[in-house]
């Protein structure tokens, strides 16, 4: 079975801290694609990255930063300098090449607050 | 290029009546996804269409629940009898068709249904 766990629930920060959101997945799968949404206090989910399983290079985007293990498989996110605006639940997401191939599997979410 | 809408916004209704949504995806995007999330969960599919042919169907989505693509573009979803346990936001995401695994799918601001 797929498994995205976020154990993580809240997590609040002071602005400009540095904080690190943990991703861990299960999947029997060799090929996938691992993804991080944005949901603000508005609801709609704000697409942030999408990494294939066969790619382990860690990504910056900006503040943004990623780190892929597949040896722990974990995906974490890192924000670097935090503000106001990164307040919002962070989902990590899996899609895997088996049966029901085009379906997203969620974890249950961080909801960080940056705190001005 | 506007993104996904979806209509209601919101939408309050009392147990036993019959709800339909409607979503509108990015326009050429030829599959079109269904998702329910609950407070304090990560979205949980419900069905995907590719074009007008309805692919996969979670088992979430009892007889109650009937979603339709009859053209390829826009999507209905509706529920029927509903219950208070229907009470989610669902959500509509739309995503190109892709080689393999590679789309990204995109999500609308969602609906959220309130059963009393």
């Amino acid at each position: 079975a797929q498994k995205v766990t976020q154990a993580q629930t809240e997590i609040s920060v002071v602005e400009k801290e540095d904080v690190t959101l943990d991703c861990v997945y299960e999947t029997r799968d060799t090929t996938y694609y691992l993804f991080w949404y944005k949901q603000p206090p508005s609801g709609e989910l704000v697409f942030l990255i999408r990494r294939n399983s066969f790619d382990e290079q860690n990504e910056i985007s900006g503040r943004y930063s990623w780190n892929f293990q597949k040896s722990t498989s974990s995906f974490n996110f890192t924000i670097t300098a935090s503000q106001v605006v990164d307040s919002a639940v962070y989902f990590c997401a899996l899609r895997y090449s088996g049966a029901g191939s085009y379906q997203l599997t969620f974890g249950k979410g961080t909801k960080l607050s940056v705190i001005p | 290029d506007t993104g996904v809408s979806q209509d209601p916004r919101h939408k309050i209704t009392k147990r036993g009546q019959n709800v339909t949504f409607r979503c509108d995806p990015i326009s050429e995007h030829n599959r079109l996804y269904w998702y329910r999330q609950t407070l304090g969960q990560g979205p949980e599919f419900l069905t995907y269409f590719q074009n007008e042919a309805q692919l996969e169907k979670s088992r979430l989505l009892s007889d109650r629940f009937s979603a339709e693509r009859p053209k390829g573009s826009f999507s209905t979803l509706e529920i029927q009898r509903t219950e208070q346990g229907d009470s989610a936001m669902y959500l509509c995401a739309s995503s190109e068709l892709a080689g393999g695994l590679q789309e990204t799918q995109y999500f609308g601001p969602g609906t959220r249904l309130l059963v009393l």
